[in-house]
């Protein structure tokens, strides 16, 4: 079955500390990545889109990677303002149009 | 530059009622998807439209249907409301399949979405 997973599934960091959220995949013909950021109540914000492996792309404190069966995103010295849901979803295959799959989010929790 | 928008931002429906969501896609975009988020899961695809025609679809009753005006603008409509269609609706607005070449991706973006419940 075609699908994307998410880990963790919540993380909390202490400002400063950084860390890896990851993305894993098990689609048939990967186009693109996505990254997405999340606040409560609010639709999802575009960060990155990966479309090979060996890709990467970086803004501010996020970096995106990108392999032949999963993402990471970076963050480095994060700050609390970083704190919400951390969305990955793919499109995929020849027949399949240009719908998202999504995974289940992290939820990241920077203290100070 | 206008992102996508939606309205109304907040809805309450008793069961069995009907409802409209509507949204106005990105300067430049033709393309409109829907998506159904419940709380702590991610979006999951309803359908897309370009060329004001449902070109895809995901796995949603037919109690799920949509229409795409010439202005690209969408709306949503729910039948026969449930319990369980309490979610965040959200509509992403793109370039149609294709349009940056061949089969690559195309970057969706999402407008803030309208939360209703159904009680």
């Amino acid at each position: 079955e075609d699908q994307v997973t998410q880990s963790p599934e919540a993380l909390r960091l202490q400002e400063g500390e950084s860390s890896s959220l990851n993305c894993s995949y098990t689609v048939s013909g990967l186009r693109g990545l996505f990254w997405y950021r999340q606040d409560p109540g609010k639709g999802p914000e575009f960060l990155f889109t990966l479309y090979s492996a060996g890709e990467e792309k970086e803004k501010e404190r996020l970096k995106a990677t990108l392999t032949k069966k999963e993402s990471f995103l970076h963050i480095t010295a994060p700050k609390p303002e970083d704190s919400a849901t951390y969305l990955c979803a793919v499109q995929y295959g020849w027949t399949e149009g240009n719908k998202l799959t999504f995974g289940t989010g992290t939820q990241l929790k920077v203290e100070l | 530059d206008a992102g996508v928008t939606q309205s109304p931002t907040h809805l309450i429906k008793t069961r069995g009622q009907q409802v409209t969501l509507r949204c106005s896609p990105k300067s430049g975009h033709d393309t409109v998807s829907w998506y159904q988020q419940a709380l702590g899961q991610g979006p999951q695809f309803i359908f897309q439209y370009y060329e004001e025609e449902e070109r895809q679809r995901g796995n949603f009753p037919d109690r799920f249907s949509g229409h795409q005006f010439p202005n690209y603008s969408s709306e949503l409509n729910v039948n026969a409301l449930l319990l369980g269609d309490s979610a965040l609706y959200l509509c992403a607005s793109s370039s149609r399949p294709g349009a940056s070449g061949g089969f690559g991706a195309e970057t969706q973006y999402f407008g803030p979405g309208t939360r209703l419940l159904v009680l």
